[in-house]
């Protein structure tokens, strides 16, 4: 089983609309949890970091369920820029690695 | 310059050469990172420094071969490399590895390596 899974999309919404897509994780014991966003041909950029109790970042909003071993990202009132692969981070406590997920592409049509 | 610089941004090398990559960030940060990326895979992690000290190396093959002089440069020294070599090379800088709250990362724009 993979360490983290991710729907690969692509999701294709139109502009104004809500998208919402999760991301499973393997490991019972993983501490933190981030996501990414990735644009063509670019860097990882973090987007945001996942908190417990659930965290929203302007048109953004992240979940984490513990018990289902997921996180979930939530884009509100889409634009044509967030078009984009997304990225799930995990990262175990006393281990170097962060484990990535293969990716989420969105991609908003006008 | 501000972030996490790579050069070159592309590079294309036969079997039998030898090359490097090079990274620096500017972020004062103590760990930096090498990953892979391959078309629809996700990341790999190769390498990790923390405090110019090898943490990681996550069954590398030796024709990769990493160096970091001090906390801000790491490079990347190619030999002998496959077309299955042929990806993105990423370089990240955390504050510090391993500790929660602190690994969170900053790429550089990459490298894209091509074999032939």
């Amino acid at each position: 089983r993979k360490e983290v899974e991710q729907d690969p999309g692509p999701f294709n919404v139109p502009e104004g609309a809500t998208v919402a897509f999760n991301c499973t994780y393997s490991n019972s014991a993983s501490q933190s949890f981030f996501w990414y966003r990735q644009d063509c041909r670019k860097e990882p950029k973090l987007l945001m970091s996942v908190y417990s109790s659930g965290n929203e970042d302007g048109r953004f909003t992240a979940q984490l369920n513990r018990a289902s071993q997921y996180i979930s990202l939530l884009i509100r009132d889409s634009k044509l820029s967030d078009s984009a692969t997304y990225l799930c981070v995990v990262y175990l406590s006393n281990d170097y690695k962060l484990s990535f997920g293969a990716g989420t592409t969105v991609t908003v049509r006008a | 310059e501000t972030g996490v610089t790579q050069t070159p941004r592309h590079l294309v090398m036969g079997m039998t050469n030898k090359k490097s990559l090079k990274c620096e960030q500017h972020l004062g940060h103590n760990a930096m990172y090498w990953y892979k990326q391959s078309a629809k895979k996700p990341l790999e992690l190769m390498f990790v420094y923390n405090f110019k000290e090898q943490t990681e190396n996550n069954s590398v093959p030796s024709r990769f071969s990493p160096e970091c002089p001090n906390s801000s440069h790491l490079f990347l020294h190619l030999h002998t490399l496959q077309p299955e070599d042929s990806a993105l090379y990423l370089c990240a800088s955390s504050q510090v590895a391993g500790i929660t709250g602190a690994n969170v990362l900053t790429f550089g724009a990459g490298s894209r390596l091509t074999v032939l």
